[in-house]
């Protein structure tokens, strides 16, 4: 099974700041890789797929990058309503596994 | 537009068996693959696995493999899944999510199970 390993686990970020995300996949996965935005007691929404592909009606200030084994979400100028845990999904091979998961708190 | 509705909230005892259903609407449902996810209260989201709309193919995670059952009913858009001899470690959220070509595009609201005696 390929691991996905994120960090880091949680942060603490004030508006306007600029935030990375980063997953690590144990083997080479291409661009298989989507990054998801998960809010209490929601479902979680896609941001990012192919790596680095916005997902429609996601604002600009989300980008992603990477390709391989390591990979980048960047929010820039962190906004309130991106107070939220984020996630990575591997889906090069079955099965499909997910990152643990990045808290991005208020500071 | 496309919608994933899933049934409601289900409270089971341990041993028992649980069924989720996902209605599907706003594409044609046999062109894309039902993907289920669940989520253990306070916990990150896990991959249970992946059946084909089209033809009924799966792909299971190995720790489910023998309690688990996905399947797709196309006269009603609808998929299903079915976990067996519940444990109280499958009380969860469980979501469908329609496999877009790539990953997972669009998600249900989710579906709480409780496995309490």
């Amino acid at each position: 099974d390929i691991q996905m390993t994120q960090s880091p686990s949680s942060l603490s970020a004030s508006v306007g700041d600029r935030v990375t995300i980063t997953c690590r996949a144990s083997q080479g996965i291409r661009n298989d890789l989507g990054w998801y935005q998960q809010k209490p007691g929601k479902a979680p929404k896609r941001l990012i797929y192919a790596a680095s592909s916005l997902q429609s009606g996601v604002p600009s200030r989300f980008s992603g990058s990477g390709s391989g084994t390591e990979f980048t979400l960047t929010i820039n100028s962190l906004q309130p309503e991106d107070f939220a845990t984020y996630y990575c999904l591997q889906h090069n091979s079955y099965p499909w596994t997910f990152g643990q998961g990045t808290k991005v708190e208020i500071k | 537009q496309v919608q994933l509705v899933q049934s409601g909230a289900e409270v089971k005892r341990p041993g028992a068996s649980v069924k989720v259903s996902c209605k599907a609407s706003g594409y044609t449902f046999s062109t894309y693959g039902i993907t289920w996810v669940r989520q253990a209260p306070g916990q990150g989201l896990e991959w249970m696995g992946w059946v084909s709309a089209y033809n009924g193919n799966t792909n299971y995670a190995q720790n489910l493999q023998g309690r688990l059952s996905m399947t797709t009913d196309s006269s009603t858009s609808t998929a299903y899944v079915e976990l067996r001899s519940l444990r109280s470690d499958d009380t969860a959220v469980y979501y469908c999510a329609r496999r877009g070509g790539l990953d997972l595009d669009y998600w249900g609201q989710g579906t709480l199970v409780t496995v309490s005696s």
